[in-house]
């Protein structure tokens, strides 16, 4: 069965620290794998995708990972800022379809 | 990037009742897919829709409680059918763009009474 694990459920920290997001997938058979946040009563926004051939992924002060052989990625989030409190999503896909995690829910305090 | 649109944005139905939800993306796209996502939990495909032919459904989801339509490359509705406060959720449409990034509309929340 296709699943997709996100940890820690919630995080909390302090303005201006590095934090990481862990998500791992049971099937390593992926197209690629998608990070997404989302906001609440809002839709989900994409924020970075990595190719199943692709080891990372950057975009401004966000970094993801792959590591398909032991089907894990990571999102890295480095100074973080209180506009960065929302709920992060991996999803990997297979054929068609995504297969999300549970999220993890993010607080960043000023 | 897609420019993804939905109607109703919320709604609250009652029991027995059914609702039809819109999806109208800015350029035309082969497959559209509709997602659920539960109270308190993540996004579960639903089905897959192409044009001219029957949405493919999801292990647990099954056409006479969801009949999709998909009358074009830009178009495609969700009913929700004989609905109970089980289905109280937030349904999303969404396309896949460019490198298969996959780009989601803004949702639309049920409550079911």
């Amino acid at each position: 069965k296709q699943e997709v694990t996100q940890i820690p459920a919630a995080l909390s920290v302090p303005e201006g620290e590095n934090l990481v997001l862990n998500c791992s997938f049971t099937d390593s058979a992926i197209y690629n794998l998608q990070w997404f946040r989302q906001d609440p009563g809002k839709g989900l926004t994409s924020l970075l995708l990595i190719q199943s051939s692709q080891r990372e992924q950057t975009s401004g002060r966000l970094n993801a990972s792959l590591d398909k052989s032991s089907g894990r990625s990571t999102l890295y989030i480095a100074a973080s800022q209180p506009g960065d409190s929302a709920t992060y999503l991996c999803a990997a896909r297979y054929g068609n379809k995504l297969v999300f995690g549970a999220g993890t829910i993010l607080r960043v305090k000023s | 990037s897609a420019v993804i649109s939905q109607k109703p944005s919320r709604d609250i139905c009652q029991r027995g009742t059914s609702l039809t939800i819109q999806c109208q993306v800015d350029s035309q796209v082969t497959m559209m897919f509709w997602y659920r996502q539960q109270p308190g939990q993540s996004l579960t495909l639903i089905a897959t829709a192409n044009q001219g032919s029957e949405a493919t459904y999801e292990s647990g989801f099954v056409i006479d409680k969801f009949p999709i339509s998909r009358p074009n490359l830009t178009f495609s509705t969700l009913t929700v059918s004989n609905m109970s406060p089980e289905d109280s959720s937030i349904y999303l449409c969404s396309v896949v763009r460019g490198q298969e990034t996959q780009y989601f509309g803004p949702g639309t929340r049920l409550l079911v009474l």
